[in-house]
């Protein structure tokens, strides 16, 4: 089945500074490449997301990208803040339906 | 709206024990997600349900059993739990169609002894 592997498990950057976490999968029929963000004690939800026919997508201060040649993808995100302070799991699907998640990424911003 | 709603949100088991925890959704979504989340694992998929009437394993299945009640329902079953399905799991659904946005419900903490 479909293996994602994420890096790096923990991220710390100072307010204001970017924030990168990649994303390697093993299945070249995979198409859809979500990024879901989880505050502690919360629910993870969607921030931002991508299909195979696209290479690049932003949203305001976060950005995806995907290699589909490298099969890899990653989350960029500027100009942080603390309140961007959380995990972050990305995804990989070849059906839409069954997401195959990595482990996470613990991001921390300090002031 | 609620969205997506859970019950319980915190369950003590002896191992051995049966127990089913509950999701329903108000979102009008034809597909629904079981997910456990274990520490430095991410989220798994144990089953889900693409529309009603259709159930399909996901990527840890076993011990587990699932229903589609209805388009509003999905259950998720322990027949004779175990230490290892100590976990917090969660319940999603989403919309017509694969590549939509999973909307996540809060969680059910569950401890097996």
């Amino acid at each position: 089945g479909e293996n994602v592997e994420q890096h790096p498990s923990t991220l710390s950057v100072q307010e204001g500074d970017s924030a990168v976490i990649k994303c390697t999968y093993s299945d070249s029929a995979s198409n859809y490449f979500p990024w879901y963000k989880q505050e502690l004690g919360k629910r993870p939800q969607l921030i931002i997301d991508i299909r195979s026919n696209v290479g690049e997508k932003k949203d305001q201060r976060i950005a995806v990208t995907l290699n589909k040649t490298a099969k890899h993808f990653s989350l960029h995100i500027t100009e942080t803040q603390p309140e961007d302070s959380a995990v972050y799991f990305c995804a990989a699907s070849i059906s839409g339906y069954a997401l195959n998640f990595g482990k996470g990424t613990s991001l921390l911003v300090t002031p | 709206n609620a969205g997506v709603t859970q019950t319980p949100k915190f369950q003590v088991l002896k191992t051995g024990q049966s127990m089913t925890l509950q999701c329903a959704q108000d979102m009008n979504h034809n597909s629904m997600y079981w997910y456990r989340q274990d520490p430095g694992m991410g989220l798994r998929l144990i089953y889900y349900s693409a529309s009603e009437g259709t159930t399909d394993k996901g990527e840890v299945p076993n011990g587990y059993n699932v229903s589609r009640l209805n388009k509003r329902e999905f259950s998720l079953r322990l027949e004779s739990a175990a230490p290892s399905q100590t976990s917090v799991y969660f319940c999603a659904s989403s919309g017509t169609g694969g590549q939509n946005e999973q909307y996540f419900g809060p969680g059910t903490r569950l401890t097996v002894t």
